[in-house]
């Protein structure tokens, strides 16, 4: 079973940030914060993922609370292109064979 | 870099054929890869492990008779749909796991999915 809890959908208005939230309450001390997005009918795309700092990559910023059991990723500008299902994944880095489980993900629609 | 191409990307069968899925790491080697089936608006289930020269090892409740799963180089594994039925329909996604690809060790990338459709 997937070890996080995420709302099930958003809307956004295209141009403004989408904050998608994650609660991860029992995440392990070597377990880092993954995010995918799934847009229709294609495979998850890797967005971003954090351990405790703050990340920010060329796609989204990635905010992790300080006690860790929970995070928000920001899409600074969301654009029509950027509706998709959204899957915040908790997961040992270069865990070995260990896939990825993941669970219903938020559902986000930008919207003009 | 970190590539994963499927194909085919859409495929349509009659009931009782069987139909060979590819997922091959472009750029990276993978000793590992997964296997995900998804239907209409449901989330991604694991069906299978694929380790290069090994057998796979199949979830609870996955026919590994039915779902023929090779691996039989770093950068390609196969998966094989026997006898398909209508109910087999699904989006068929495989995941790679880079190795001797520099930042990216470890990580997961994903292919872009297969459609199959069993009439």
């Amino acid at each position: 079973d997937a070890k996080t809890t995420q709302p099930p959908s958003m809307d956004c208005a295209e141009g403004r940030a989408a904050n998608l939230p994650c609660n991860h309450s029992t995440i392990s001390g070597n377990e880092y914060v993954y995010w995918y997005r799934q847009i229709h009918s294609q495979g998850p795309q890797y967005i971003i993922h954090g351990l405790k700092n703050n990340e920010t990559n060329e796609m989204a910023s990635l905010i992790i609370t300080e006690d860790r059991k929970s995070s928000t990723l920001i899409l600074p500008h969301a654009t029509l292109r950027d509706t998709a299902v959204y899957y915040c994944i908790v997961r040992v880095a270069n865990s070995g064979n260990t896939p990825l489980v993941f669970g219903k993900g938020t559902r986000l629609s930008v919207i003009a | 870099g970190a590539v994963v191409s499927q194909h085919p990307s859409r495929v349509i069968c009659k009931s009782g054929t069987s139909v060979k899925i590819e997922c091959r790491s472009l750029d990276f080697q993978a000793t590992t890869m997964f296997w995900y089936r998804q239907f209409p608006k449901q989330s991604l289930m694991l069906m299978a492990t694929s380790n290069e020269g090994s057998k796979a090892t199949y979830e609870q409740g996955v026919e590994k008779d039915k779902f023929l799963i090779n691996h039989a180089s770093l950068t390609l594994s196969t998966l094989t749909v026997t006898s398909a039925h209508p109910e087999d329909s699904s989006f068929y996604i495989c995941s790679a796991r880079a190795v001797r690809a520099g930042g990216l060790t470890g990580e997961l990338f994903f292919g872009e999915g297969s459609r199959l459709t069993v009439l």
